[in-house]
């Protein structure tokens, strides 16, 4: 059965602090990996990966995907309450399936 | 520039009753998704659809049913509502495979929020 698992399920650090998100995955026929952001309603884009060791960057966030090991990571420096979010990790089968991970639930002290 | 529209945003249901979620988007994509969020749960596809014509099953099908009704619009159905099915509701769509893999991404619309009693 196909898997997307996300650790950890919440974190909670202060300002400034550097913090890395993981997502490991099995799945049949991968075909590409997605991280969004959830604040208040819908998901928004983050990242796409679809190449190993190809580092993503995005300002203060980036992303790397194994696909050697079947993970992902997220990495957000100096972080600010802004990022107060939860994080989906979701994987994309050549079928055209996309399922999601239960989500990193972060939240910044300032 | 809407992008995925659903209608509605909210609603109550007694158990037993039966809706239908409309979901439209007028970005020419091929891909549409339903998906469902419970608290801590992240979200769990429900159906999905990879072209005009075609359906599949996602992880949690079961009391639901979808139509893909042309390329643009994709309903989800529930025939007899049950208090399980309390949860937020999102309608996503996306590029096709192989098209432009930088428009592979999904884009959400703005949920709905569904109660059953």
């Amino acid at each position: 059965e196909d898997k997307v698992v996300q650790s950890p399920l919440s974190l909670v650090v202060h300002e400034g602090d550097t913090v890395t998100l993981n997502c490991s995955y099995e799945v049949t026929n991968f075909r590409s990996l997605l991280w969004y952001k959830q604040e208040k309603k819908a998901p928004t884009f983050l990242f796409m990966l679809t190449s190993s060791g190809i580092e993503k960057k995005s300002g203060r966030l980036s992303s790397i995907l194994d696909k050697k090991e079947l993970f992902s990571i997220l990495n957000i420096t100096a972080t600010q309450t802004g990022d107060s979010a939860i994080y989906l990790c979701a994987v994309r089968h050549r079928d055209d399936k996309i399922i999601f991970g239960k989500g990193t639930r972060l939240h910044i002290l300032p | 520039n809407a992008g995925v529209t659903q209608t509605p945003k909210f609603q109550v249901l007694k158990t037993g009753q039966s809706m239908t979620l409309q979901c439209a988007q007028d970005m020419n994509h091929n891909s549409m998704y339903w998906y469902r969020q419970d608290p801590g749960m992240g979200l769990r596809l429900i159906y999905y659809s990879a072209s005009e014509g075609t359906t599949d099953k996602g992880e949690v099908p079961n009391g639901y049913n979808v139509s893909r009704l042309n390329k643009r619009e994709f309903s989800l159905r529930l025939e007899s509502a049950a208090p399980s099915q309390t949860s937020v509701y999102f309608c996503a769509s996306s590029e096709a495979l192989q098209l432009r893999i930088s428009n592979e991404k999904l884009f959400f619309g703005s949920g709905t929020q569904l109660s059953v009693l």
